[in-house]
């Protein structure tokens, strides 16, 4: 069963905490997205990776870090500095980081700050 | 950057009858125009795209047309159904780079 995970689908965090949200693809993609989707906006771009070892800050990174070791393996972690977290987190992927190449998404984490 | 505006934020229609949900774009540059069907609490679906060497693109019931002139693209569903109720985005990819810039979201419902 190729696709992409996300994991957890719920996710509750203290203040002051840092929490990393996973996210997992089997298709074999060189790139990997990390959005933040809230109520009524479109989706923001947090981070994106071209390739293993390699990332790009997106237009909302402030308070977000990511990691890219492995090819189908691409966590974020959602740090204290982060001022307003609680929000649905989306992780895509793309067979390559060209011009046009379709981006499928997981499922979503909904990080909810207590 | 890029900015893509999307109107309406909400829509309803019969079943039956046609939706039509419309995106401007900015940047000339951008090539590639997806949409993306979301369903509450999941992830985006692919539902169709465009590039910009193509005027329209047809898939049954869901046909995308865009105009680079004018810089917009619509989604059309025609013959609505039920289960087509969703958020729908549209986005645009621009020329370097794979980063998509997505528009607002419209809610569409179709009352049975």
């Amino acid at each position: 069963d190729g696709g992409i995970t996300q994991s957890p689908k719920y996710l509750f965090r203290k203040e002051g905490q840092n929490v990393t949200l996973s996210c997992e693809q089997n298709l074999n993609h060189d790139a990997m997205y990390w959005y933040r989707q809230d109520p009524g906006q479109g989706l923001r771009l947090i981070y994106y990776s071209q390739i293993v070892n390699d990332f790009q800050k997106g237009d909302i990174a402030e308070g977000y870090s990511v990691s890219r070791e492995k090819k189908e393996s691409f966590p974020l972690t959602v740090t204290s500095a982060q001022k307003n977290p609680t929000a649905f987190y989306l992780c895509a992927s793309s067979i390559s980081g060209g011009t046009g190449n379709t981006q499928y998404f997981g499922p979503g984490t909904r990080l909810t700050v207590l | 950057g890029e900015n893509v505006e999307q109107h309406p934020s909400t829509l309803s229609v019969q079943e039956g009858d046609s939706a039509v949900i419309k995106c401007t774009y900015s940047d000339s540059a951008s090539n590639y125009f997806p949409w993306y069907k979301q369903e509450l609490g999941k992830g985006p679906q692919l539902i169709i795209d465009i590039r910009s060497n193509v005027g329209e693109k047809k898939d049954q019931r869901i046909a995308v047309t865009l105009n680079k002139t004018a810089k917009h693209f619509s989604l059309h569903i025609t013959e609505t159904q039920p289960e087509d109720s969703a958020v729908y985005f549209c986005a645009a990819s621009i020329w370097t780079g794979n980063q998509f810039y997505f528009g607002t979201g419209t809610s569409l419902t179709v009352i049975p």
